[in-house]
């Protein structure tokens, strides 16, 4: 069965500081990868999301991420984070037909 | 334009209540999902309909019922409920079942009395 790790639960960080999330998945066969940033009160948007090609993958807002195929990992970074940034980040990945979710990561930025 | 729409927003209901959830996408997607959110938590599938026609449904208990009119439109209907079905429920759609991209709604945020 698929699953997905998210281990930083928590991430307080100043604004300028540099930001990278965890993701590990689990799954024997070829995955979708996506990242979901959730900001207070606001709807799931996505990010970002890896299907083939590059491994290195742009998304909005400055965010990046890095598939890493030998480490099941999907790590999500940024240069430099703004207060703006504060919110619930989920990484998801989909094999079949079901979009499994990590726990997300809760991201604080203090000015 | 990837936008799903869902109403209410908030939506405050007794246990012997009967109300429903509207979703609606107009992005010509073939996949419409229901998900539950509790506060700080991902999302839990509940439903997939493609083309119309349940096509997952994750053991969710019967006071919930999917409905999709059509390829546009996706219901939620709710009837006696309990508090612990309090919960912000998601809409999403995508181009098929398969493993593609999912555009979310804005929720509605769900109060069980």
């Amino acid at each position: 069965a698929q699953s997905v790790s998210q281990h930083n639960h928590h991430v307080i960080l100043s604004e300028a500081a540099s930001l990278e999330l965890g993701c590990n998945y689990s799954y024997g066969g070829t995955v979708n990868l996506f990242w979901y940033v959730q900001y207070p009160g606001q709807h799931l948007q996505l990010l970002l999301k890896y299907f083939s090609g590059d491994p290195l993958v742009k998304g909005i807002k400055g965010f990046e991420a890095e598939f890493i195929k030998s480490k099941f990992s999907f790590n999500l970074r940024k240069p430099s984070v703004q207060w703006s940034d504060t919110a619930e980040y989920f990484c998801a990945v989909t094999g079949t037909d079901k979009l499994i979710f990590g726990t997300g990561t809760r991201l604080q930025v203090f000015p | 334009d990837t936008e799903v729409t869902q109403t209410p927003k908030h939506l405050v209901m007794g246990m012997t209540n009967k109300k429903s959830l509207k979703c609606e996408q107009h992005m010509g997607h073939r996949a419409m999902y229901w998900y539950k959110q509790k506060a700080k938590k991902p999302p839990e599938l509940m439903f997939v309909y493609s083309y119309e026609k349940l096509s997952i449904n994750e053991s969710v208990p019967s006071r919930f019922s999917p409905e999709c009119p059509n390829s546009s439109l996706l219901n939620l209907h709710l009837h006696a409920l309990q508090p612990e079905d309090s919960a912000l429920y998601l809409c999403a759609s995508s181009q098929e079942i398969t493993a593609d991209t999912q555009y979310f709604g804005p929720g509605t945020r769900l109060t069980v009395l």
